[in-house]
């Protein structure tokens, strides 16, 4: 059973656009949210997180988005460079024993 | 941000040899460090959970007499794939966890690349 979900494994943008990154999941008992972006043959990087108690979390270019009654979360990046050209894993966990649930990914490319 | 490093960064081995792959926590000091592997164009999917002291605590599906997982420092973890077969070739990534109040953030390794031959 996948508790998170990513159902588009790819998108791609035109620079400077912006580039939305969709993610849900299932289990309610889930309060804290990240996003990781990943290269291949290389470990996923922190790019930002969410907790429950927020809808809102922006960081420079990187803004997550979260609607709890629809067990929804967005990355949003604004505007989008070639650079940013990657896999973007959403994760989520409910905050007691730590496991991080991933989703399957979706891979971003920005073209110039 | 906080620094996970992982050895080897890849290896070849032959069917039935074991396997050590170690996880570090360069700048600070991890009570719980956790595996996953991923297979390509897949999820990253947790393994196990290790806690520094105490036994692992493995994740259904996962054998844990096949992969043996050592945490015997604040720094260190490490994991034991025995009897390699080439179904375990795969891209073995640990993370050690850090508290920030309640938020739980993880910082994950460059990741091995293990080929059973």
């Amino acid at each position: 059973d996948q508790q998170v979900k990513q159902n588009s494994p790819s998108l791609s943008v035109q620079e400077g656009r912006i580039s939305i990154l969709n993610c849900d999941y299932t289990n309610s008992m889930f309060d804290y949210f990240l996003w990781y972006k990943k290269y291949p043959a290389e470990g996923p990087t922190f790019l930002i997180s969410i907790s429950s108690i927020k809808d809102k979390n922006e960081d420079g270019r990187f803004t997550v988005f979260l609607n709890k009654s629809a067990k929804h979360l967005s990355l949003h990046i604004v505007p989008s460079q070639p650079g940013d050209s990657a896999v973007y894993f959403c994760a989520a966990s409910d905050n007691q024993g730590g496991k991080l649930i991933f989703g399957q990914g979706t891979e971003l490319s920005v073209k110039p | 941000g906080a620094v996970v490093s992982q050895h080897p960064s890849r290896v070849i081995c032959k069917s039935g040899t074991s396997v050590k792959i170690e996880c570090r926590s360069l700048d600070f000091q991890a009570t719980t460090m956790f595996w996953y592997r991923q297979f390509p164009k897949q999820s990253l999917m947790l393994m196990a959970t290790s806690n520094e002291g105490s036994k692992a605590t493995y994740e259904q599906g996962v054998e844990k007499d096949k992969f043996l997982i050592n945490h015997a420092s604040l720094t260190l973890s490490t994991l034991t794939v025995t009897s390699a077969h080439p179904e375990d070739s795969s891209f073995y990534i640990c993370s050690a966890r850090v508290r920030q109040g309640l938020n739980n953030e993880q910082f994950f390794g460059p990741g091995t690349r293990l080929t059973v031959l």
